[in-house]
């Protein structure tokens, strides 16, 4: 069964602290993988998308890894800032079909505390 | 910042009204998508369309239903809403596959 499971549920850091969340899939076959930044009562934002044979990728204090062997990615966020509370989710696609199947995890909940 | 609007972002109804929840892209997308979102739980897919006159049914069974007359335009109705009903309910649109979905900021229904 195609999942996505995110650790942990919720994290609570200080400001200026770092921070790294976990995915783990068994989507098969792979297409790319996305983390999603959802603040609170706003639709998703992507942050980063990863394909088969990327490691490693950052955009601004978020990078995002990405172990295809064992379907494992992580997203970190260097020197939290206040407006990094927000929930965090591992999107999947698979290219088993056109549709191009997006599996949800259930997201990190984020907050930075002052 | 994407171009994708929904209305309205909250509404609060009685059971067994009819309910249209209005979700326009200005991007030109062909692709539009539906999905409920319940706190805490991962998103669902409800619906989707891949241009006008298209429209499927996604994983999670729903009583909406869905009309694409325009590309902009993928507006979700409930003939007759339920408490059960309630939920987040996102729309978004992309150009394509290996493509980011772009979300609206949903609307949050409430059925008393």
């Amino acid at each position: 069964k195609n999942q996505v499971e995110q650790s942990p549920q919720s994290l609570i850091i200080l400001e200026g602290k770092n921070c790294t969340l976990q995915c783990n899939y068994t989507v098969s076959p792979f297409s790319n993988l996305r983390w999603y930044k959802q603040d609170t009562g706003r639709g998703p934002v992507s942050l980063t998308i990863m394909t088969f044979s990327e490691n490693t990728k950052s955009n601004g204090r978020y990078t995002a890894t990405l172990d295809a062997d064992t379907k494992q990615s992580s997203l970190h966020i260097t020197a939290s800032q206040l407006s990094d509370s927000a929930s965090y989710i591992c999107v999947v696609s698979d290219r088993g079909s056109t549709l191009g199947r997006l599996y949800f995890g259930r997201g990190t909940q984020l907050t930075v505390w002052p | 910042e994407a171009d994708i609007y929904q209305t309205p972002r909250y509404l609060v109804i009685g059971t067994g009204k009819k309910i249209t929840l209005e979700c326009s892209q200005t991007m030109g997308h062909d692709k539009m998508y539906w999905y409920q979102q319940d706190p805490g739980m991962e998103l669902h897919l409800i619906h989707y369309s891949y241009g006008v006159n298209s429209t499927e049914k996604g994983d999670l069974s729903s009583e909406s239903t869905v009309s694409r007359i325009r590309t902009e335009h993928f507006p979700l109705t409930l003939e007759s809403a339920r408490p059960s009903h309630t939920s987040q309910y996102l729309c978004a649109s992309t150009s394509g596959a290996g493509q980011p979905q772009h979300f609206g900021d949903g609307t949050r229904l409430s059925i008393l």
